[in-house]
């Protein structure tokens, strides 16, 4: 099992706003980056650090932390944003990666 | 501005190895600037980390492949490499090679390849 959690499945409707979270200790001290995963593609950054997006990512989208919890927030959704979303930060020992389970984004 | 590109057998036979190649372009593999990653995701599950490498030479595993894993790097070639050993068909996945970022909080896989299909089977 992944020390990062995420929930399996998310909706949002077209236009509105949508919070992705992702939950792991180590986001008391370590932020986490974002991953868009469209069907048969590779994953794509979305989010690292603090809140930094790497060019081409629109505003729209928009990272931040709280306790154990590290969220990807999606503003004025998109059907083009319909995908797999997955966090990814340390494990507990600091020394190694991991991924969340990744969540089903809808865009209804 | 750096891609990324694998390479390597869509077929391995039960117990055998696993060898993939990842070839850079567009930039340096030593320039320094990243860790070379390879990450696998089996088909309708998510993301798994399998190792990096940086231009040093050295490596950090995902604990649980430890045993089995050993990432290369060959400056001369601009690539970077993958062996799996004593492969099962739990080691059928899309394999992604990756150029890992890292800060002081955080960490990123900037750029990926377009991965490949290895599916173990005799």
């Amino acid at each position: 099992s992944s020390e990062l959690t995420q929930d399996p499945a998310v909706s949002v409707a077209l236009g509105q706003t949508v919070r992705i979270t992702c939950q792991g200790d180590r986001f008391r001290t370590y932020y986490a980056s974002w991953y868009r995963q469209k069907p048969g593609q590779a994953p794509v950054l979305v989010i690292y650090g603090k809140n930094n997006r790497p060019s081409g990512i629109p505003d729209r989208f928009s990272g931040s932390s709280s306790g154990n919890t590290a969220s990807l927030t999606i503003t004025r959704a998109q059907a083009e944003d319909e995908a797999d979303y997955y966090c990814n930060s340390r494990d507990s020992s600091g020394n190694y990666l991991v991924f969340g389970g990744g969540t089903k984004l809808t865009v209804l | 501005q750096v891609q990324l590109q694998e390479s390597g057998p869509g077929l391995v036979k039960p117990s055998q190895t696993l060898s993939l190649t990842c070839t850079v372009s567009g930039g340096s593999i030593s320039s320094g600037n990243y860790y070379w990653t390879w990450i696998r995701q089996p088909a309708g599950k998510g993301l798994e980390w399998i190792g990096r490498i940086y231009t040093s030479g050295s490596t950090n595993y995902n604990p649980s492949l430890k045993s089995r894993v050993t990432i290369s790097v060959d400056t001369s070639k601009n690539q970077f490499s993958l062996r799996l050993t004593s492969v099962t068909a739990a080691d059928t996945a899309v394999y992604y090679c990756a150029a890992h970022v890292s800060g002081s909080s955080w960490d990123a896989f900037d750029i990926w390849g377009q991965g490949t299909m290895v599916t173990v089977s005799s």
